[in-house]
């Protein structure tokens, strides 16, 4: 079946330092994956997504996030992290066949000191 | 482009009332998407329809629930008899093909 973990469900870094929030999948085929972040009280935004070609995907607020097929992840980083990131990040898998239907992780709400 | 709409924003009723949240999905896309978001489980998908035809609707959580998307600019979500666990922020999704799902800003639901 179809999956998607996020290892993580709180994670607290100090302004500047750098961040790393973990996803892994469970897919048969090959996927599509994205990541969302949701601040509070509002929807999902699209931070990057992958499809295909270059494993490393470049998005907005300075995001990036590598694909791994070998190890069947998909981790988003960021060198330096600031106050306003402080959100939930969403990771989700969706197909190549089908409906654009997508599978969302649990989520990992962060948090950011001063 | 004004992006999914949803409304309205916030809803607060009693116990078995009727609820209904309204969805306009960004023009061209050929996929909606309705989710329920709560603290407990998450996030939900509760039914997806592609070209106005329900898909899935696997997630709806009983015969209380009900959707419908009468053309490509509107769907909605109906709640009949509401209850206090159906407290939520309910989210709509549009998207076109395989490519990323765009979220309204949801309707918090409150049931008293």
């Amino acid at each position: 079946a179809q999956s998607v973990t996020q290892p993580d469900i709180h994670i607290t870094v100090s302004e500047g330092a750098s961040l790393e929030l973990r996803c892994n999948y469970s897919y048969g085929a090959t996927p599509y994956l994205f990541w969302y972040v949701q601040s509070p009280g509002q929807g999902l935004q699209l931070l990057l997504k992958y499809f295909s070609g270059d494993t490393l995907v470049q998005g907005i607020k300075g995001f990036e996030a590598e694909f791994k097929r070998s190890q069947s992840s998909f981790n988003l980083r960021k060198p330096s992290v600031h106050w306003s990131d402080a959100a939930e990040y969403f990771c989700a898998v969706g197909g190549t066949g089908g409906y654009n239907k997508l599978i969302f992780g649990a989520g990992t709400r962060l948090a950011v000191h001063p | 482009d004004a992006g999914v709409i949803q409304s309205p924003r916030h809803e607060v009723t009693e116990m078995g009332q009727e609820v209904t949240l309204r969805c306009k999905p960004i023009s061209g896309h050929n996929s909606l998407f309705w989710y329920r978001q709560t603290m407990m489980r998450g996030l939900e998908l509760l039914i997806y329809f592609n070209n106005n035809v329900p898909i899935d609707d696997s997630g709806m959580p009983e015969d209380r629930f009900s959707a419908k998307m009468p053309n490509a600019s509107f769907s909605t979500l109906k709640i009949q008899p509401s209850e206090p666990r159906d407290s939520a922020v309910y989210f709509c999704a549009s998207s076109w093909g395989h490519n990323e799902q765009f979220f309204g800003p949801g309707t918090r639901l409150t049931v008293l």
